[in-house]
C-alpha cells in the first residue's frame, strides 16, 4: 500500500510569492496534519484536518492556510512568504483525530521549500 | 506553554552497546508520549507509544519508560546497530489535536 505522499517534493520561491503543497493520505485514513520543521528542530503543528474540517490550528500567522478535499487529500497555502517560511513542510495522515492515544500518525516525506 | 527538552548533542555509541536516549517535558500531563525516528530528508517514522499509566514499553529491541512523576521518558536501544544512526524524536499530546515534539536526538553508532 502506498504511504502519505506529497508534492512537490521540493520548492524555491522568493519573498512575497505565494505556494501551494499538497498531500494524499493513506487510503482509509481521514485525518491530515501539517508540519513545519525548520532545520536542527523538530517538526511544529500547522493545523489539523479531518471530514474536510479544520480541527486544530498551530501558532501561525494568517497567511498560513489549508484546506481538506473530498478525498481526503490536502493542500497547504502559505502567502506573502518570508526567508524564516524555509523549512521542511511534513503533511501526516491518521485513521481519526490527533489527540486520540490509537490514531498513529504516518507522515509523508515532506516538501522542502527554499524562499530566497 | 509546553516544552519538550532532549539532548541536542549527538550520541555516539559502539555497536553493541545500549543506546539511552532523554525526554523531559514540562508544563503538560500527557496521556500518552511517542518516539519516532527521522532520517535525513525524510519524515518521522513512528516507533513506540506509552500511555501515562504504563511504566514501560518494549518493541523488539526498542524500551521505552514514561515516569509522569519526573516528567520524562527514557528510550533505549540494545544492542544498537549503525542502521539504528539516525535522530530520534519524542512527541507528547498537547490535547489541541496536535503533537508537540522536541527538537530531537540525533544518534551516531560506530561499528
Amino acid at each position: 500500500d502506498a504511504g502519505v505522499t506529497q508534492s512537490p517534493t521540493h520548492l524555491i520561491k522568493t519573498r512575497g510569492q505565494q505556494v501551494t503543497l499538497r498531500c494524499s493520505p493513506i487510503s482509509g485514513h481521514k485525518s491530515v496534519s501539517w508540519y513545519q520543521q525548520v532545520l536542527g528542530q523538530g517538526p511544529q503543528f500547522i493545523f489539523q484536518y479531518y471530514e474536510k474540517e479544520e480541527r486544530g490550528r498551530g501558532n501561525f500567522p494568517d497567511r498560513f492556510s489549508a484546506r481538506q478535499f473530498p478525498n481526503y487529500s490536502s493542500e497547504l497555502n502559505v502567502n506573502a512568504l518570508l526567508l524564516g517560511d524555509s523549512a521542511l513542510y511534513l503533511c501526516a495522515s491518521s485513521l481519526g483525530f490527533s489527540g486520540s492515544a490509537t490514531d498513529t500518525q504516518y507522515f509523508g516525506p515532506g516538501t522542502r521549500l527554499t524562499v530566497l | 506553554s509546553q516544552k519538550i527538552e532532549q539532548n541536542s548533542e549527538a550520541l555516539n555509541i559502539q555497536e553493541g552497546k545500549t543506546a539511552t536516549l532523554t525526554c523531559n517535558y514540562t508544563n503538560y500531563s500527557p496521556a500518552y508520549l511517542q518516539w519516532y525516528r527521522q532520517d535525513p530528508g525524510r519524515g518521522p517514522v513512528f516507533l513506540l507509544l506509552i500511555r501515562e499509566n504504563e511504566k514501560e514499553k518494549r518493541k523488539e529491541r526498542l524500551k521505552v519508560t514514561f515516569d509522569t512523576t519526573l516528567k520524562q521518558s527514557l528510550f533505549h536501544i540494545t544492542a544498537s546497530q549503525p542502521a539504528d544512526s539516525a535522530t530520534y524524536l519524542c512527541a507528547i499530546d498537547t490535547g489541541r489535536r496536535a503533537l508537540t515534539f522536541g527538537s530531537g536526538t540525533r544518534l551516531q553508532v560506530q561499528p
